[in-house]
């Protein structure tokens, strides 16, 4: 167990639809950062937040949106979902924000678009 | 981050040492050398880092040469849980437009470890 909590773990819902993932992160740990994984295109990096600040944007869509709140626990937000989202939805947190801080990933949300 | 190169896949009987290789030939001098794992659909496991000296917790051991352009990962005693696959990762410092930095992974495919009885 890493410590990072993801809800739900399994999501089902149809295109067009919006959804809103929840990520809790270890306690202590002030970064929270969204992957995501398909089969197509592996584990990519979606956003950061530090402290409540975003940090540094990846390879993440307009429709896609996350924030960080004053307890540090994040969503991220799709919206407008198409087929193509389908994927794992990972959220790792750190102490520190930079290369020399170690991430520690959640167990991750199935989202299964229709 | 510094391209790796890794065998797509090993195989390891239990109870034996899994060594893992990793290249990367094109590491500047304050990249970090990680490893993670994901055993099947699971979030990614840290296992260990290091920069420049060999380093060692409870669950591995790693070990950077001294030109740093290549590292092992040492499962000393592999066990049929171990069996995911293990993702060597170099690390440096992004910056955003603030000039904050920031420390994405960058997953490539990785090596399927088997371990077999």
């Amino acid at each position: 167990d890493s410590g990072v909590t993801q809800t739900p773990k399994h999501l089902i819902t149809a295109t067009g639809q919006r959804v809103t993932l929840r990520c809790s992160p270890r306690s202590g740990d002030l970064s929270v950062y969204w992957y995501q994984q398909s089969l197509d295109q592996g584990l990519q990096f979606l956003i950061q937040y530090y402290n409540g600040e975003e940090r540094a944007k990846g390879n993440i869509l307009e429709r896609f949106s996350a924030q960080q709140f004053p307890d540090l626990h994040s969503e991220l937000n799709l919206s407008s979902l198409e087929l193509g989202d389908s994927a794992l939805y990972f959220c790792a947190s750190s102490v520190g924000s930079g290369r020399a801080s170690e991430q520690y990933f959640g167990p991750g949300t199935r989202l299964t678009v229709t | 981050d510094a391209k790796t190169t890794q065998p797509t896949s090993m195989d390891c009987a239990e109870g034996r040492a899994a060594n893992l290789p990793c290249n990367h030939s094109t590491i500047s001098g304050n990249e970090y050398v990680y490893w993670y794992r994901q055993i099947h659909s699971q979030g990614p496991q840290y296992i260990i880092h290091g920069l420049k000296n060999n380093e060692t917790n409870e669950m591995a051991s790693l070990i950077i040469t001294e030109d740093r352009k290549s590292s092992t990962l040492i499962l000393p005693h592999a066990t049929l849980r171990d069996t995911a696959v293990y993702y060597c990762i170099v690390r440096v410092d992004y910056h955003n437009a603030g000039g904050t930095s920031y420390g994405k992974l960058t997953f490539g495919q990785g090596t399927i470890l088997t371990v077999h009885p």
